[in-house]
């Protein structure tokens, strides 16, 4: 079985500064996709960034970028110049790549991120 | 383009009762999925829909049953109500393509009181 861990429950960052949250994984599989996902207290749920296991490079979208390291089976977000709308929970989670017609999503327990004015 | 849809938006229900949530995927998806979300919790995935079959199951059950319709909506169902049960019930969906499942897409939730 797969398990997604996020070590940090909460964390703050002044608004213009650089937040990095954390992700770990665990997984036998060699074929899969990681996602960040965001949670505003509005609740719905928002895709942040997705890396394909396969892809060496790292993702990015915006201010929005990961380190993956798959060796370490390790998935960080970084987020570059927060704003104030980036304040919400953040998801990390994993998704095996299997042609199966049957897979689903393990989310870690997610960091609750404040950016302060 | 419409995203994932979900009703009702709340919902109040007391010990015992049985209730139905519903869910319209984001257009051109064909894949369900239905994920519990405890507060202050990451969602656990209860089970996913494709082709009207229900493909996996996470750990919950069989209270827990779902139904997926030709126009690839989804209905999940939920007897015996618990207050356990209450919680932000998130449907997301997806594209199966050559049975690999794209990203998936969230729709709002619906939460869910047992009193």
């Amino acid at each position: 079985a797969q398990t997604v861990t996020q070590s940090q429950p909460e964390m703050s960052v002044q608004e213009a500064e650089t937040v990095t949250l954390s992700c770990t994984y665990d997984t036998s599989e060699n074929n899969y996709y990681l996602f960040w996902y965001k949670q505003p207290p509005s609740r719905q749920m928002i895709l942040v960034i997705r890396q394909e296991a396969y892809k060496q490079q790292n993702a990015t979208e915006n201010r929005f970028s990961v380190n993956f390291q798959k060796a370490a089976k390790s998935f960080s977000l970084k987020i570059s110049d927060s704003q104030l709308g980036d304040t919400a929970m953040y998801f990390c989670a994993f998704m095996k790549r299997r042609s199966n017609y049957g897979q689903n999503f393990v989310f870690g327990p997610g960091t609750r991120l404040s950016v302060l004015p | 383009d419409a995203g994932v849809t979900q009703s009702p938006t709340h919902l109040i229900k007391t010990r015992g009762q049985q209730v139905t949530l519903r869910c319209s995927p984001k257009s051109g998806h064909d894949t369900v999925s239905w994920y519990q979300q405890a507060l202050g919790q990451g969602p656990q995935f209860i089970f996913q829909y494709y082709e009207e079959e229900e493909r996996q199951r996470g750990n919950f059950p069989d209270r827990f049953s779902g139904h997926q319709f030709p126009n690839y909506s989804s209905e999940l169902n939920v007897n015996a109500l618990l207050l356990g049960d209450s919680a932000l019930y998130l449907c997301a969906s997806s594209l199966a393509i050559q049975g690999v499942q794209e990203t998936q897409y969230f729709g709002p939730g619906t939460r869910l009181l047992v009193l």
